[in-house]
């Protein structure tokens, strides 16, 4: 079954404890992406990858890490979490044409909370 | 101001009525329209999309692009409670690079 897969769906975890949220996709796909999802402020893309040792910042990359060793795997590393990193992840990919005529295949998202 | 903007709801209506969902949006450079549906503890999954303006249907989906407005819809007729998800709009210059709604949910009353 084609599909993107995150662990853990939930991580409750204390300010400055350096967490990794790991994500898989088994469909062969270039371009992945994370995304934190909050109430009133919806999708906010963190940090996205072309392919293979290619990575960008989205519009609120503080506080987090990514890397593409795999073109498989896409990580996410946040090497000191803070309260306000407490949120909804979700990483996605899509095929090498492109988000705009592909469409993004989400995981089931992470629940993270940062006390 | 927002580049997308939504209304967050949340809307509930009865089974078998017709919802329309909106988005509006301040780049006229976006170009390619989606609409998302993200059901309770799931990621969203791509619904519909379009290019331009216009309308297109899918079964009881139709969505509609009006660029000069800079205004998008998203119509469900014979509304089902498995309609019951909250509904993303995403739109994109082509850049890769989405932009989403802050997403409107959507309750249908049986």
């Amino acid at each position: 079954e084609a599909q993107v897969t995150q662990n853990p769906r939930y991580l409750i975890t204390v300010t400055g404890k350096k967490l990794t949220v790991t994500c898989s996709q088994n469909m062969n796909h270039e371009y992945m992406s994370w995304y934190r999802q909050d109430p009133g402020l919806g999708l906010r893309q963190i940090y996205y990858s072309m392919n293979v040792e290619v990575t960008d910042k989205g519009d609120v990359p503080e506080g987090y890490k990514v890397s593409r060793k795999e073109k498989r795997n896409f990580p996410l590393i946040l090497e000191s979490p803070s309260p306000n990193q407490t949120s909804l992840y979700f990483c996605a990919s899509s095929s090498p044409t492109g988000t705009y005529n592909s469409p993004l295949h989400f995981g089931n998202g992470t629940r993270l909370t940062v006390t | 101001q927002k580049e997308v903007e939504q209304d967050p709801g949340p809307l509930s209506v009865p089974e078998g009525a017709i919802v329309s969902l909106n988005c509006t949006y301040s780049n006229s450079a976006f170009q390619y329209f989606m609409w998302y549906r993200q059901y309770s503890r799931k990621g969203p999954e791509l619904l519909m999309y379009t290019y331009s303006s216009g309308n297109k249907e899918d079964g009881r989906f139709t969505a509609q692009v009006d660029k000069s407005s800079k205004y998008i819809s998203l119509f469900i007729r014979d509304s089902q409670p498995s309609d019951s998800a909250t509904y993303l709009c995403a739109m994109t210059t082509g850049n890769e690079k989405l932009t989403f709604g802050t997403g409107t949910r959507l309750t249908i009353i049986p």
